[in-house]
């Protein structure tokens, strides 16, 4: 089946320093990812939607200066935190829908833990 | 914007019984409804999913019915077993390429 392979799996940085976060669509193409973000025993909130060659679209309240989308190919899509702060520590996956997967269209990327210290 | 509301927020539930979980939506045109379960520290996983010209849809111990003119779907866990133990998240979307937004999740704890 489809699989997203999302890296790393976690990570601590230092405040004021940024962090990549990649996400691979494995043996499928990727036409369009969203990436959410989720905090201790809540829900996935959407931070951006982005589609292969174009610029992601970010939800109210996300700061697309501060979390920089690329989308650059069918296969990765990544997410950059920059000057990252402690409130920016959570949960980050991504989420990647392609139409020939058919009723199973979305599939989710592992998920990477940010720590920021 | 899409709101979803899931309910209830904790269930507990003996091994054997079944657990329900309801959610409402608030846009009529949301035409595509999954639902995820999560363990602590992992993705999401699409357990099962029902589009709106379906009113009910099962699969094994887990079955899924929408009610399009109240606009709300629930899920449904027959005979449950510890390892069902998890959230559950619901999610509702315009179609099966649109974002989706999230219930809140259900943390559903089976007793042995």
């Amino acid at each position: 089946g489809a699989v997203v392979s999302q890296h790393p799996s976690w990570v601590i940085c230092k405040s004021g320093t940024s962090v990549k976060i990649e996400c691979r669509s494995l043996d499928f193409q990727a036409t369009t990812m969203f990436w959410y973000r989720q905090f201790p025993k809540q829900s996935l909130m959407l931070m951006a939607t982005s589609n292969e060659g174009s610029k992601a679209t970010y939800e109210q309240g996300v700061e697309k200066d501060k979390f920089l989308i690329n989308h650059a190919s069918l296969t990765l899509s990544t997410l950059t935190v920059t000057s990252a702060h402690p409130e920016d520590s959570s949960f980050y996956i991504c989420s990647a829908y392609t139409p020939v997967q058919g009723p199973y269209g979305y599939t989710f990327g592992s998920g990477t833990r940010l720590t920021v210290v | 914007g899409e709101n979803v509301e899931q309910h209830p927020s904790t269930l507990s539930v003996q091994e054997g019984d079944s657990a329900v979980i309801k959610c409402t939506y608030s846009d009529s045109a949301s035409n595509y409804f999954p639902w995820y379960k999560q363990e602590l520290g992992k993705r999401p996983q699409l357990i099962i999913d029902i589009r709106s010209n379906v009113g009910e849809k099962k699969d094994q111990r887990i079955a899924v019915t929408l009610n399009k003119t109240a606009k709300h779907f629930s899920l449904h866990i027959t005979e449950t077993q510890p390892e069902d133990s998890a959230v559950y998240f619901c999610a509702a979307s315009k179609d099966n390429a649109g974002k989706s937004t999230f219930g809140d999740g259900t943390t559903l704890t089976v007793k042995p």
